[in-house]
């Protein structure tokens, strides 16, 4: 079993819309979560972590709920340069490792 | 100003030889790592490094080599016995120390290979 799943999508959605990613993780002794933004043909690069229950940074949250092992990404007032493909990891090894899902790819479009 | 480079942006590669990739950071980081991308594919983890000098294998490290002589370097070696090397491959570092934050990792501009 893969320590984190995410559907890749392509998900499609208005500008304006509230974009929801969800992933979900097989550790429960996963304690540390992060997100990352990869633009086309780019690395990824580091969007929010989330050390408790949640995050918030301008139109984007992040939560988690441990309970259910699920991680979710919020994008409020979506706009078209928030098109690209949204990652999440984990730090469930107990060393420096992270377990990254396969990304949600989102174009918001005009 | 810091971050991680690699080196070449892109490299073309002959069927049956070596190639060496390269990566440098300036963030006096611990830790290293290396993937490789394919589409469909997600991040998989080739090596990785917490130390100078040392390094263990990742997810699928057969036919990559690896080193870790200085604290800034750590150069990937795609050997002929790789059967299938032409992928996006990305270098990341992390502070590696005590505490939440050490898992936070920053990636490098990767580098596409292609076998031809």
């Amino acid at each position: 079993r893969k320590e984190v799943e995410q559907d890749p999508g392509p998900f499609n959605v208005p500008e304006g819309a509230t974009v929801a990613f969800n992933c979900t993780y097989s550790n429960s002794a996963s304690q540390s979560f992060f997100w990352y933004r990869q633009d086309c043909r780019k690395e990824p690069k580091l969007l929010m972590s989330v050390y408790s229950s949640g995050n918030e940074d301008g139109r984007f949250t992040a939560q988690v709920d441990k309970s259910s092992k699920y991680i979710s990404l919020f994008i409020r007032d979506s706009q078209p340069s928030d098109s690209a493909t949204y990652l999440c990891a984990t730090a469930p090894y107990g060393n420096n490792r992270l377990a990254f899902g396969k990304g949600n790819q989102v174009v918001v479009i005009p | 100003d810091g971050g991680i480079t690699q080196s070449p942006k892109y490299l073309f590669r002959k069927e049956g030889q070596n190639v060496t990739l390269s990566c440098e950071q300036n963030l006096n980081h611990d830790a290293m790592y290396w993937y490789r991308q394919d589409p469909g594919q997600g991040l998989r983890l080739i090596y990785y490094s917490q130390i100078v000098n040392d390094f263990q294998k990742g997810d699928i490290a057969e036919g990559y080599s690896v080193s870790r002589e200085k604290k800034e370097s750590f150069p990937l070696t795609v050997t002929s016995a790789q059967k299938n090397p032409t992928a996006f491959y990305l270098c990341a570092s992390s502070t590696g120390l005590a505490g939440g934050r050490r898992y936070e990792q920053f990636f490098g501009p990767g580098t596409r290979l292609t076998v031809l």
